[in-house]
């Protein structure tokens, strides 16, 4: 089965305080990619970053940083020094194929993240 | 580039109605999907079309509803005697397979409310 959970449904934490958004996944696949989306009240999702199986090395970009575990199926998100713009619901989802040109997309439930000034 | 752009915004309708909604994908890609998001819930994969062929559709499309990219460029996705369970977002994606595979680029969503 393909699944993806996010156990966290809200999150709220005060303006600079550092935050980890917790992303599980299920795949039969071992070649699979793994993704982040931030969807503010505006409502559209925003594309945050993408992660091939093979690459398990951590990412940082500015104050966002992305934890690829393999080994614990888990792709953590972690803001640093988080700011009330960092509202949003984010989601985390799975794309099990390759060799495909069809990378639907399997979704968390999403974690919404409050952030207080 | 004006990205993906969904019409109309908003369609309240009621229970029995047809209704359709159309996606424009960003100009250069030739890849679609439709996607359906109700409150507090990821989205969930409809339906997926390469250029003009739909290629793949989720067992959520019912016979109710059909999909369409006539020319490979926009699409249409038509609910036929809507049910109060159609309220929902119906978000639409394009990709490219010049970027990265799997990342998709949605458009703002289109709310049906079925009262």
């Amino acid at each position: 089965a393909q699944k993806v959970t996010q156990a966290q449904t809200e999150i709220s934490v005060v303006e600079k305080e550092d935050v980890t958004l917790d992303c599980v996944y299920e795949t039969r696949d071992t070649t699979y990619y793994l993704f982040w989306y931030k969807q503010p009240p505006s409502g559209e999702l925003v594309f945050l970053i993408r992660r091939n199986s093979f690459d398990e090395q951590n990412e940082i970009s500015g104050r966002y940083s992305w934890n690829f575990q393999k080994s614990t199926s888990s792709f953590n998100f972690t803001i640093t020094a988080s700011q009330v713009v960092d509202s949003a619901v984010y989601f985390c989802a799975l794309s099990p194929r390759s060799g495909d040109s069809n990378y639907q997309l399997i979704w968390g439930a999403g974690t919404k993240l409050i952030i207080k000034p | 580039d004006t990205g993906v752009s969904q019409d109309p915004r908003h369609k309240i309708t009621k229970r029995g109605q047809n209704v359709t909604f159309r996606c424009d994908p960003i100009s250069e890609h030739n890849r679609l999907y439709w996607y359906r998001q109700t409150l507090g819930q990821g989205p969930e994969f409809l339906t997926y079309f390469q250029n003009e062929a739909q290629l793949e559709k989720s067992r959520l499309l019912s016979d109710r509803f059909s999909a369409e990219r006539p020319k490979g460029s926009f699409s249409t996705l038509e609910i036929q005697r809507t049910e109060q369970g159609d309220s929902a977002m119906y978000l639409c994606a394009s990709s490219s397979p010049r970027l990265a595979a799997g990342e998709q680029y949605f458009g703002p969503g289109t709310r049906l409310t079925v009262t």
